[in-house]
């Protein structure tokens, strides 16, 4: 069965700009999670998302958010872009439970640079 | 929140060799796994390993939960096992949020 499917693979953005990032959890998971990869910070927690509801967040400013569809597919966006944000955003879906608590499948990620 | 470290945070191996990598939580944990990282970014599933001992292949992992720690081991190493790996854990109180250690940066020479 297929995995989960991030798009897209590569992202350039301007500084002031936004972006949208889309994730496609595996078949029959429910619960899809956030990560911001950067080589100052390591991998770091964004949100997670359970039946098109937020459950849960990291500590990254309001800039950052997301939702969830009746799908479960999700998109998270970074609005006002800055230097600092670019990074490697890594999806990751599980069947039901929390992210902290269950199996975690990860997606190819997206790679974003702001210029 | 939970912390977890991983050791040691670089490694370099000759072919053929064997290694043991450690992860060390500072709290009780109902989940843990180990990711390959590959060049190219994507995090490669290894074991899903809360308590007790699994083995795939070259791959074994033990847990010992009461212990708070994990230790990933890998026999007979090949170039291809070159790349970053990550202890994952989350936090079972009240945070419930995932946490990565640092990682462990391992290199497989021929």
């Amino acid at each position: 069965k297929a995995g989960v499917t991030q798009t897209p693979r590569y992202l350039i953005k301007t500084r002031g700009q936004q972006v949208t990032l889309s994730c496609s959890p595996i078949s029959g998971h429910r619960s899809v999670s956030w990560y911001q990869q950067t080589p100052g910070q390591g991998l770091q927690f964004l949100f997670e998302y359970f039946s098109e509801t937020q459950r849960n967040k990291g500590n990254f400013p309001g800039r950052f958010s997301g939702r969830q569809f009746s799908n479960s597919r999700s998109e998270m966006n970074v609005s006002t872009l800055e230097l600092g944000d670019s990074a490697l955003y890594l999806c990751a879906s599980s069947l039901e439970g929390r992210a902290a608590d269950t199996e975690a499948f990860f997606g190819q990620g997206t790679r974003l640079t702001v210029v | 929140g939970i912390q977890v470290e991983q050791s040691p945070p670089d490694l370099i191996l000759q072919e053929g060799a064997n290694s043991t990598l450690r992860c060390n939580f500072s709290d009780s944990v109902n989940n843990l796994q180990w990711f390959h990282q590959n060049p190219w970014g994507q995090l490669i599933n290894l074991f899903y390993i809360p308590s007790g001992t699994k083995q795939n292949g070259r791959l074994s992992a033990t847990t010992v939960a009461t212990e708070r720690y994990s230790l990933l081991y890998i026999s007979s190493s090949q170039t291809t096992d070159s790349g970053v790996y990550f202890c994952v854990t989350g936090d079972s109180g009240g945070y419930q949020k995932v946490t990565f250690g640092i990682g462990t940066k391992l290199q497989v020479i021929p």
